[in-house]
């Protein structure tokens, strides 16, 4: 199916720490992988995605690696900072269909 | 340049009443969807339309209808509100199926 499992659902770290997200994926048509940020209050906002065609990408602070044949995806986030904490999710789309399926979401605590 | 612009932010519905979410963008994108938030349970898709005069279902439709006659433009109709339905709604819109979306910020719906 087209089902996302995330893990962890909440994550405490120190500030400078680095924090890892990871998910994982049933559907083998899944090409897309887009993870979003939700602070309090607010739509959740794309912050990094990567395509089935690329194992992993970088934007300063934040990675995301995909391994394919394991059908799972992660997030890192580096030297992390008190305005990192918020919700992170992982989704998927691709295959016959249109719709982008979203994890439960993890609740990170960036602790200063 | 508004983006994805959501009304009401706030609602509160009495049992078997009706009201209409609105969702407008103004980035020309083909791809619009609705969410419906809840904790524990992440982003559960609605209904999403992939472009004007065509919308399907999604994982929880029930409910709730859509329509979509014009690119800018997706409102979500609550037929007979329940307190099932006591939610957040996010509506969400992409240039494409591949490209990451850009949410509004949210109507919290309360049924009593």
């Amino acid at each position: 199916g087209e089902n996302v499992e995330q893990h962890p659902s909440t994550l405490s770290v120190q500030e400078g720490d680095s924090a890892v997200i990871k998910c994982t994926y049933s559907d083998s048509a899944s090409n897309y992988f887009p993870w979003y940020k939700q602070e309090l209050g607010k739509g959740p906002q794309l912050i990094i995605d990567i395509r089935s065609n690329v194992g992993e990408k970088k934007d300063q602070r934040i990675a995301v690696t995909l391994n394919k044949t394991a059908k799972h995806f992660s997030l890192h986030i580096t030297e992390t900072q008190p305005e990192d904490s918020a919700v992170y999710f992982c989704s998927r789309s691709g295959g016959s269909n249109y719709k982008l399926t979203f994890g439960k979401g993890t609740l990170l605590t960036v602790n200063p | 340049n508004a983006g994805v612009t959501q009304t009401p932010k706030f609602q509160v519905l009495k049992t078997g009443q009706s009201m209409t979410l609105q969702c407008a963008q103004d980035m020309n994108h083909e791809y619009m969807s609705w969410y419906r938030q809840d904790p524990g349970m992440g982003l559960r898709l609605i209904h999403y339309s992939v472009g004007a005069g065509i919308t399907d279902q999604g994982e929880v439709p029930n409910g709730y209808n859509v329509s979509r006659s014009t690119t800018e433009d997706f409102p979500l109709r609550l037929l007979s509100a329940a307190p099932s339905q006591t939610s957040v709604y996010f509506c969400a819109s992409s240039y494409s199926t591949g490209d990451g979306y850009t949410f509004g910020s949210g109507t919290r719906l309360t049924v009593v």
